[in-house]
């Protein structure tokens, strides 16, 4: 089955205590990124890569990093998180601009 | 950034009643994409629309692409429940990234 899958689907921390955020795809896709959905904002891009090796950033890209060491996984790093950046996070996966495939979401709370 | 503008933000209906939601922009677009999110879940992608005038339907779902392609609508013919959650219209820069509007929740009532 093709899918998007990522872990942990739910995380509460504390700030400044770095956390990674896994994602993985068994499409064989190029193009993967990251968005952040949040109450009055919409769905927002952080970071995309468009093949390993390969990123670059989206429109909220502050606070976030990326690594794309091999095709199938894109994790999301953050460093020093701070709650601001308490939000539901999406990794996405496509083989055009007019596919696109979600995960499942990762709930993440910075107290 | 070309901005997408969803209409209305929040709908409350009856099921089996028809509804339609709209998706406006100043700027032209090449294409239009629109996904559908269920609580708890990553959006899924419904249909992508193309050409200017173009209709396309998806069982009770239909999509029309505006003649000059600045805005595109969904309508729902006869809703269930089943069709509650977040429809997002969405276009894509390029090959580089894909930029949405802030949705349209849609609660269907039994």
């Amino acid at each position: 089955e093709a899918q998007v899958t990522q872990n942990p689907r739910y995380l509460i921390t504390v700030t400044g205590k770095k956390l990674t955020v896994t994602c993985s795809q068994n499409m064989n896709h190029e193009y993967m990124s990251w968005y952040r959905q949040d109450p009055g904002l919409g769905l927002r891009q952080i970071y995309y890569s468009m093949n390993v090796e390969v990123t670059d950033k989206g429109d909220v890209p502050e606070g976030y990093k990326v690594s794309r060491k091999e095709k199938r996984n894109f994790p999301l790093i953050l460093e020093s998180p701070s709650p601001n950046q308490t939000s539901l996070y999406f990794c996405a996966s496509r083989l055009t601009p007019d596919t696109q495939y979600f995960g499942p979401g990762t709930r993440l709370t910075v107290l | 950034t070309q901005l997408l503008e969803q209409s209305p933000q929040f709908l409350s209906i009856q099921e089996g009643e028809n509804l339609t939601v709209y998706c406006n922009s100043s700027s032209v677009f090449s294409s239009l994409q629109w996904y559908r999110q269920e609580p708890g879940e990553g959006p899924v992608l419904l249909v992508t629309v193309v050409t200017g005038g173009e209709v396309k339907k998806l069982k009770r779902l239909t999509f029309q692409f505006g003649d000059a392609r600045k805005d595109s609508s969904l309508h729902i013919t006869a809703a269930q429940p089943g069709d509650t959650g977040l429809y997002l219209c969405a276009y894509a820069d390029g090959y580089s990234t894909l930029t949405f509007g802030k949705g349209t929740m849609l609660l269907v009532s039994p």
